[in-house]
């Protein structure tokens, strides 16, 4: 099963407003991340919360990390029509010792539409 | 500094035929990572290699095997492909200290068709 969940799985928004996704996950983690993918092409990394972490700002990013409701949301501010793509959240399992990795376990994304 | 890079860009294979698909990891980067994204779907991890050893490895069946060389660069290789093996295969390079791999950079993938 799937690691990390985004809801919703897609989202339609006009240019200038937010766009909020979330992400629920089930195991321990060392760290979150978020990646942005573009009409199937590869995957960009955006940002990157560890466990110890509760909010990070990157730009017009937010990323928030709530580990004990096992749940992180990431904030889109001020669209802009380049930022549609779909948008996954990542999570390597935090194996013995704390060590993880890097094997990154994805959720299906939410798909960002922003109508100009 | 060029980025992770992944050829071919694409491939067009028929059912039991043999595929390899090849990875150069970013600058600087040891570990290399391979993943499986089918259409609508989220990437599924296939292996990790890191000093020329899979040190990882997904879900996926003996059909998928790779190799790291000792430049780091990587290769996945699909034997007897099935129609269900259509995806785009993304490489993930990444560096490891002490144990963490953190941010994974990926390549722009390789798109496989089967028929």
């Amino acid at each position: 099963s799937q690691q990390g969940e985004e809801d919703p799985q897609a989202l339609s928004i006009q240019e200038g407003e937010n766009a909020t996704m979330n992400c629920s996950y089930k195991t321990s983690i060392n760290n979150l991340q978020w990646y942005r993918q573009n009409s199937g092409r590869g995957l960009v990394h955006l940002i990157l919360i560890r466990s110890n972490e509760r909010e990070k700002h990157s730009g017009r990013l937010r990323v928030t990390l709530d580990t004990s409701k096992k749940s992180s949301s990431l904030l889109i501010t001020a669209s802009r029509a380049a930022d549609t793509a779909s948008y996954f959240c990542a999570t390597p399992p935090r194996g013995a010792g704390g060590t993880s990795y890097g094997k990154l376990t994805f959720g299906q994304g939410t798909i960002l539409t922003v109508h100009p | 500094d060029a980025g992770v890079t992944q050829s071919p860009t694409h491939l067009i294979k028929t059912r039991g035929q043999q595929v390899t698909l090849r990875c150069s990891p970013k600058s600087g980067h040891d570990t290399v990572s391979w993943y499986q994204q089918a259409l609508g779907q989220g990437p599924q991890f296939i292996f990790q290699y890191y000093e020329e050893e899979e040190r990882q490895r997904g879900n996926f069946p003996d059909r998928f095997s790779g190799h790291q060389f000792p430049n780091y660069s990587s290769e996945l290789n699909v034997n007897a492909l099935l129609l269900g093996d259509s995806a785009l295969y993304l490489c993930a390079s990444s560096k490891a200290t002490g144990g963490f791999a953190d941010t994974q950079y990926f390549g722009p993938g390789t798109r496989l068709t089967v028929l």
